[in-house]
């Protein structure tokens, strides 16, 4: 099983500020098949990244992936009041699918 | 617009069978070539994968569930369910329906997500 761990477990900016999330696997994610979600309170998972760097539908595009093979890293160019919520990093390389433990992005 | 409704009893006592089922609208389980999925979420935690279901019947399984898992599918009712057998608290979490965002590919990102629906393991 491919072991996914985000860092850092709380990241607290304000508004404006640029978001780094770090999601390291145990093992190399084949063909750089790695998903981000955002998650608001409440809220379903909402797919933002796939293919490491690719954007979904309608994701606006202060939000950016990348990486390769064990370390990921999801991008966030300035945060929107909107922005502020858990994100979650997946593989779907390899079954069984994991996902991160999350990271949670707060106000300052 | 594909959307993804869960329905199931909200508490199940420890040893039970947890059942829940997925009613899709907006989209055919039988006529595309879509793979669905049952992922839950602990409180406070990360999702996890549970299976995942082609309209065939071809289920796949995370191995820590698969003992206790099963999922089948009713294209007559366009709706996929679980069965989750022998709960224990641990077993308590919101309950996803979800769909691949590919077709042909049982494993995916996961594109269409129900609301989920919480499930508290207890007497």
């Amino acid at each position: 099983e491919i072991v996914l761990t985000q860092s850092p477990a709380t990241l607290s900016l304000s508004p404006g500020e640029r978001a780094t999330l770090s999601c390291r696997a145990s093992q190399s994610v084949s063909n750089r098949y790695l998903a981000w979600y955002q998650q608001k309170p409440g809220q379903t998972p909402r797919l933002l990244i796939f293919g490491a760097s690719s954007r979904a539908t309608g994701i606006p595009d202060r939000f950016s992936g990348s990486g390769s093979e064990t370390d990921f890293t999801l991008t966030i160019g300035r945060l929107e009041p909107e922005d502020f919520a858990v994100y979650y990093c997946q593989q779907y390389g390899r079954s069984p699918l994991t996902f991160g433990g999350g990271t949670k992005v707060e106000i300052k | 617009q594909l959307q993804l409704q869960e329905s199931g009893p909200g508490r199940v006592e420890p040893s039970e069978t947890l059942s829940l089922i997925c009613t899709v609208s907006g989209g055919s389980i039988s006529s595309s070539n879509y793979y669905w999925a049952w992922i839950r979420q602990p409180p406070g935690k990360g999702p996890e994968w549970i299976g995942t279901i082609y309209y065939s019947g071809l289920a796949y399984y995370n191995p820590s569930l698969e003992s206790r898992a099963t999922i089948s599918v009713d294209t007559s009712e366009n709706q996929f369910s679980l069965k989750l057998i022998s709960v224990t608290a641990a077993d308590t979490a919101f309950y996803y329906c979800t769909r691949g965002m590919w077709e042909l590919r049982p494993f995916s990102p996961f594109e269409y997500w129900g609301q989920g629906t919480p499930v508290t393991v207890s007497s």
